[in-house]
């Protein structure tokens, strides 16, 4: 069964620090991957998503995403954090497609000043 | 646009009560999702609707009935839940059948439906 492990419930870095959000993939096929955010008190908005095109993937609000086979991950990084990105972070795996969505357990970053 | 609207924002209800939640979206698509979602926890998907017809039910109990009208809209009818059931509501749209073939399907989320049982 395809699954995601987000490594970390909360991430906690300085406002301008790099952020990285860790996400490891189990797949024994080729895996769709998604990043979503959650913003306190609404749905989930699609950051970037991973489809083979790309190993490197470059998403909304200044995020990108790399995809290593070698090491089953697609962690999130943002080179400078700005107070605006404190919410709950979610990496998902889809199988040929998005029927079904699985998503990992969350990421809630908090940005200090 | 990629807008997915939910209505009601926020629904108190008692155990014995009826009521409905609500999700439209005008994007053309032709897959439509409910999740459950509860607090600190990531979404749980309950019911896909492809071409207006159910194709999954993951084991949901039967106190909560979906239903979709047409292409544009997805219902969930609430009836004689219990308060372990509150938790938020999440609706998602996405191109479909079609579309799940290739790697490019992508769900998006209306904001949501804050549910309280009472």
């Amino acid at each position: 069964a395809q699954s995601v492990t987000q490594l970390g419930s909360h991430v906690s870095v300085s406002e301008g620090a790099l952020v990285l959000l860790r996400c490891n993939y189990s797949s024994s096929v080729p895996p769709y991957l998604f990043w979503y955010v959650q913003y306190p008190n609404q749905g989930l908005q699609l950051l970037l998503k991973y489809t083979s095109a790309a190993t490197l993937v470059k998403g909304i609000n200044g995020f990108e995403a790399e995809f290593k086979k070698s090491e089953t991950s697609f962690h999130l990084t943002k080179p400078s954090a700005h107070m605006s990105d404190a919410a709950e972070y979610f990496c998902a795996v889809s199988k040929g497609g998005a029927q079904k969505l699985v998503f990992g357990q969350g990421t809630r970053l908090t940005i200090n000043p | 646009d990629t807008e997915v609207t939910q209505t009601p924002k926020h629904l108190v209800m008692g155990m014995t009560n009826k009521k409905s939640l609500k999700c439209e979206q005008h994007m053309g698509h032709r897959a439509m999702y409910w999740y459950k979602q509860k607090a600190k926890k990531p979404p749980e998907l309950m019911f896909v609707y492809s071409y207006e017809k159910l194709s999954i039910n993951e084991s949901v109990p039967s106190r909560f009935s979906p239903e979709c009208p047409n292409s544009s809209l997805l219902n969930l009818h609430l009836h004689a839940l219990q308060p372990e059931d509150s938790a938020l509501y999440l609706c998602a749209s996405s191109q479909g059948p079609l579309a799940w073939r290739e790697p490019t399907d992508t769900q998006y989320f209306g904001p949501g439906t804050r549910l309280t049982v009472l």
